[in-house]
């Protein structure tokens, strides 16, 4: 299966703080990787597909990179909406494996 | 809008089954594929595996093949997973999500006690 290391596992970020989150994958993944908000007792909400396309619907603060295996979430400017646990996800190969989330706090 | 509604929680005993349906609308439920993904404190989540709505092949994680089963039922645009030889650990709120993923389910508690 491939693993997806996702760091930092918490974050605490003050408001219009530029915050990134990471994910390495432990083989080529191409842009086979999503990116989701999770809120406490709500389902993950897509933000990012195919490493950097932002899903419908979403803040233009939110972009994602990719530099080989390793990928990024980056938040452009904190919003206190922004809070919650943030996970990567990987589809370029079965199983489909989950990174461990980051927990994003407001500072 | 595309919404997918998952059926309530459950309660179930140690050995016993559940089966918790995702009945999707807002989209013509034969073009994606419905994913089944586990949801605990402890392992964070997993793909259980996915389903191809207009054929009816399915995908399952080795790890839990044997334990979960995934159907559709085309005429009501639902999908199902049946859970069998319920343990403990297998307590998790399960979510069904269409596709990449990029919509989901409200996801089902599954409690799993004696």
């Amino acid at each position: 299966d491939i693993q997806m290391t996702q760091s930092p596992a918490s974050l605490s970020a003050s408001l219009e703080e530029i915050v990134t989150i990471t994910c390495q994958a432990s083989q080529d993944i191409g842009n086979w990787l999503a990116w989701y908000q999770q809120k406490p007792g709500k389902s993950p909400q897509l933000l990012i597909h195919s490493a950097t396309s932002l899903a419908d619907g979403i803040p233009s603060r939110f972009s994602g990179s990719r530099s080989g295996t390793q990928y990024s979430l980056k938040i452009s400017r904190l919003q206190v909406e922004d809070t919650g646990i943030y996970y990567c996800l990987q589809r370029y190969s079965n199983p489909p494996t989950f990174g461990g989330g980051t927990k994003l706090e407001l500072k | 809008q595309v919404q997918l509604q998952q059926s309530g929680a459950e309660l179930a005993k140690p050995g016993s089954s559940v089966k918790i349906s995702c009945k999707a609308s807002g989209y013509t439920f034969t073009s994606y594929d419905i994913s089944w993904i586990k949801q605990t404190t402890g392992q964070g989540l997993e793909y259980i595996g996915y389903i191809n709505t207009g054929s009816g092949g399915t995908y399952y994680n080795e790890k839990f093949k044997g334990k979960a089963t995934l159907t559709v039922d085309k005429s009501s645009s639902t999908a199902f997973m049946q859970l069998s030889s319920l343990t403990p650990e297998d307590t998790a709120v399960y979510y069904c999500a269409r596709w990449i993923p990029d919509y989901w389910g409200q996801g089902v508690m599954v409690t799993v006690s004696s």
